[in-house]
Formats: C-alpha cells, sequence, structure tokens
C-alpha cells in the first residue's frame, strides 16, 4: 500500500491564481482530511469528508473548496491564492469500523508558497 | 475548538522525564496522539478511547480523563529520538481530528 499520497510536493504561486492539490490513499478509509500548517499555529483543520459525497468545512474553510466523488481521492481547491495562504498543506485519512478507531495517516505534505 | 497544550516546550536530558498536557472545553470521544519531526508528517504514538481503551505503537504511556476532558503524555527516560513536536487532536462525535498547537521537546545527550 502507497498509504496517502500528495500532489505536488512544492508549489509556488501568485496572487489570485487557483489551483488543486491532490490527494489520494489506497487504504479504503472512509474519514479524509485536510489540515495547513503555520509556524506556531499547530495542525488546523480546513474540510473533511466522512465518505463519498459527503464533506464539511472545518477550523479555517475560507478560501479552500473541497469535492470527494471517490473514496480514494480528496482534492483541495484553492479558489484565488493568498499570500496568508502560504503554509504546508497535509492531507490525512483514517479508518473507522464498528469495533475499533483506527490511526490517523498523513500524507507527505505540500508546501505552498504564495507570492 | 482547539484543545490547549502545556507546556509550550521542554528540554529535556537523556534519560530524564516529561509529562505534556492537553485539555479541551468540550466533550470528547478520543484523543489522539502525534510526533512530527522537522520537515516531516507527523507520525502516530497512540489513541485513548472513552472508556479506557488505549492503542499506540511504542512504549509511551498516556492518560484520559473523560470527565475532565484532559489528556496527559509520559514520556519516561527519555532518548534523543523523542526530539520533536508533539501534538494532541481530539475527536468530538461525528468530526475530524482537530489539533492543539503543540509541545516542543527537545532531548540532549
Amino acid at each position: 500500500n502507497a498509504g496517502v499520497t500528495q500532489t505536488p510536493k512544492f508549489q509556488v504561486l501568485k496572487t489570485g491564481q487557483s489551483m488543486t492539490l491532490q490527494c489520494a490513499q489506497d487504504m479504503n478509509h472512509e474519514y479524509m482530511s485536510w489540515y495547513r500548517q503555520d509556524p506556531g499555529m499547530g495542525l488546523r483543520l480546513i474540510h473533511y469528508s466522512v465518505g463519498a459525497g459527503i464533506t464539511d468545512q472545518g477550523e479555517v474553510p475560507n478560501g479552500y473548496n473541497v469535492s470527494r466523488s471517490t473514496t480514494e481521492d480528496f482534492p483541495l481547491r484553492l479558489l484565488s491564492a493568498a499570500p496568508s495562504q502560504t503554509s504546508v498543506y497535509f492531507c490525512a485519512s483514517i479508518g473507522t469500523s464498528q469495533h475499533s478507531y483506527n490511526e490517523q495517516f498523513f500524507g507527505p505534505g505540500t508546501r505552498l508558497t504564495v507570492l | 475548538q482547539q484543545p490547549v497544550q502545556s507546556p509550550q516546550a521542554v528540554i529535556l536530558r537523556e534519560g530524564e522525564d516529561a509529562v505534556i498536557n492537553c485539555s479541551s472545553s468540550k466533550a470528547l470521544y478520543s484523543v489522539h496522539w502525534y510526533r512530527q519531526k522537522h520537515g516531516e508528517a507527523p507520525v502516530f504514538l497512540m489513541i485513548l478511547l472513552k472508556g479506557g481503551e488505549q492503542k499506540g505503537h511504542e512504549k509511551i504511556s498516556a492518560s484520559f480523563n473523560e470527565k475532565k476532558q484532559q489528556s496527559s503524555l509520559y514520556l519516561t527516560a527519555s532518548q534523543l529520538s523523542y526530539s520533536g513536536t508533539y501534538f494532541c487532536g481530539t475527536e468530538q462525535a461525528g468530526t475530524a481530528l482537530i489539533f492543539g498547537k503543540g509541545t516542543t521537546l527537545s532531548v540532549s545527550s
């Protein structure tokens, strides 16, 4: 299993540009999430999904869109990039069952710089 | 709402012990602990579930007080490899994990 994969690893955007950060997992996990990490702020939840076709907002959703058309993929779209969105973005997935909860797996991250 | 972690930073010598605390203002279903090395993704350490069940991969212990909505991570006989930033993630019913701001642990020889 590849686990959670993210592309690209690095990206530089100009203010106002749009782009999609890709995230995929091959563990058949139901839950997937996007976090951003900024110095001193920890990991802040942007959006999450509890299954295909279902998404919800997290702590800092403004400026980001998500969709979940398949179990495997959970892309994050920046509609009009702003310098405040310069950050490291982590995608994560977690599997749940009736009898146990599993650990959350993180992707390797995408380092985004908006000029 | 982000859980609150304390202390913000800890400096230890090898072999010393440390406790990292995590508290929430909301009722919790579970608490997760992760460690992150510089430039890497967070790595799972432990889950503490409501009702007392624990699940972890390393010889690190933790507690979860459901009534007080608090959890503590106990690092004993620290090693150089324990250095990093520790995050607690709290789970409320039906939502994703919300993480604290982290506690930076530095272990020196």
